[in-house]
């Protein structure tokens, strides 16, 4: 069964230094893997996705991701985090068609910015 | 186009009542989902539908019941509401192929 790993409940960072979220999947075959962001009283959003290719994905918000394989890991990094970046980040491992038909997500990261 | 639509935004409920969320889409779009979202336990699948008039049963599915007779909605309802059911509920919908879209999310509290 497909599972997904946030070690970090909470995060918080200044405003302008670099953030790198973790994230851990569980999955038999090539995942197709999600991040989504969820601003307070919001539906999810989604940030970045990764099919195949290039292990690196560039996503919204200037957010960016690196899957690697040999770690079974899909980190989110921002180089320069803002105030309106505080939000709860999910990470998603995704299967069937697509990787949308069944998707699986992580129990979240909750990041804080102080000025 | 107003995506997903969620109603209502906000319900308090006495256990044992029952009541329906309604999930609204006008993107044409074929999956529809059901999904809770409780504090540490992020988002878990309750039920959802491959398309009109057809449903099944996601990871958490007991208490909870689904319809899709139209393509553009699909209810869940509660015939029952128990204290554990207390949840924030997104609905999603997606085309055959392509993302998810989330609605804005329904917040209930059963007393």
């Amino acid at each position: 069964a497909q599972s997904v790993t946030q070690p970090d409940i909470h995060i918080t960072v200044s405003e302008g230094a670099s953030l790198e979220l973790r994230c851990n999947y569980s999955y038999g075959a090539t995942p197709y893997l999600f991040w989504y962001v969820q601003s307070p009283g919001q539906g999810l959003q989604l940030l970045l996705k990764y099919f195949s290719g290039d292990t690196l994905v560039q996503g919204i918000k200037g957010f960016e991701a690196e899957f690697k394989r040999s770690q079974s890991s899909f980190n989110l990094r921002k180089p320069s985090v803002h105030w309106s970046d505080a939000a709860e980040y999910f990470c998603a491992v995704g299967a069937g068609a697509g990787g949308y038909q069944k998707v699986t997500f992580g129990t979240g990261t909750k990041l804080q910015v102080i000025p | 186009n107003a995506g997903v639509t969620q109603t209502p935004k906000f319900r308090v409920l006495k256990t044992g009542q029952s009541m329906t969320l309604l999930c609204a889409q006008d993107m044409n779009h074929e999956y529809m989902y059901w999904y809770r979202q409780d504090p540490g336990m992020g988002l878990r699948l309750i039920h959802y539908s491959v398309g009109e008039g057809t449903t099944a049963k996601g990871e958490v599915p007991d208490g909870y019941n689904v319809s899709r007779l139209k393509k553009q909605n699909f209810l869940l309802g509660l015939e029952s509401a128990a204290p554990s059911q207390t949840s924030v509920y997104f609905c999603a919908s997606r085309p055959a192929v392509g993302r998810e879209y989330f609605g804005p999310g329904t917040r209930l509290t059963v007393t």
